[in-house]
């Protein structure tokens, strides 16, 4: 199974800091990797699929890049509804699995 | 607009049996892989299963292998989880989504479904 590490786990930055999340996988996995935000008591959101295509709707501060076994996600001025968590997702085999989550908080 | 809503969650106790569904609309059902992720109270996401668009393919994590079951109904825009030999480790709150067909990322996720299996 791939597995997939997430750095920082926990992150505390201000509104207008630049956010660098980085996730790296077990062995390459090509670009097939996604980044999600997750609120509390919501269900995930999909920000970036195929490690660097923004989903549609998804704010431009966003972006991804990376391939085989390095990503990153960077959120290019933090905003106030950006303070939630963020999960990695690889999707070049089965089972598909999630890195362990990114959580950015105030500071 | 895309529209996935779980339903089927519940208490149950050790050892029994539940299934979730998932109702779609707004998409051409048949057409999209839909998968199902659980997330533990104060943990992080784990893959569950998925079904393709047909039905004909599924896959499952480890950890569920051989007690659960997805299948679909395509004329009722349905996909379902039956969980079956639950543990008080499947705790947790279950989300459908529906699959890109090119990336394979979760573009759209129902609000989810809470199972509690407690004694």
């Amino acid at each position: 199974d791939i597995q997939l590490t997430q750095s920082p786990s926990f992150l505390s930055a201000s509104v207008g800091d630049r956010v660098t999340i980085t996730c790296r996988a077990s062995q390459g996995i090509s670009s097939y990797l996604a980044w999600y935000q997750q609120k509390p008591g919501k269900a995930p959101k999909l920000l970036i699929y195929a490690a660097s295509t923004l989903q549609s709707g998804v704010p431009s501060r966003f972006s991804g890049s990376g391939s085989g076994t390095e990503f990153t996600l960077t959120i290019s001025s933090l905003q106030p509804e950006d303070f939630a968590t963020y999960y990695c997702q690889q999707l070049n085999s089965y089972p598909v699995t999630f890195g362990p989550g990114t959580k950015v908080d105030i500071k | 607009e895309v529209q996935l809503l779980e339903s089927g969650g519940g208490l149950v106790q050790p050892g029994g049996s539940l299934r979730l569904s998932c109702a779609a609309s707004g998409f051409t059902f048949s057409s999209y892989g839909i998968g199902w992720v659980r997330q533990a109270p104060g943990k992080g996401l784990e893959w569950v299963s998925t079904v393709s668009g047909s039905g004909g393919s599924t896959y499952y994590a480890d950890s569920v292998k051989g007690r659960f079951t997805i299948s679909r109904d395509n004329s009722k825009n349905t996909v379902y989880l039956q969980m079956n030999s639950l543990r008080a480790e499947d705790t947790a709150v279950y989300y459908c989504a529906k699959k890109a067909r090119a990336a394979g990322n979760f573009d759209s996720w129902g609000q989810g479904t809470l199972v509690t299996v407690s004694s």
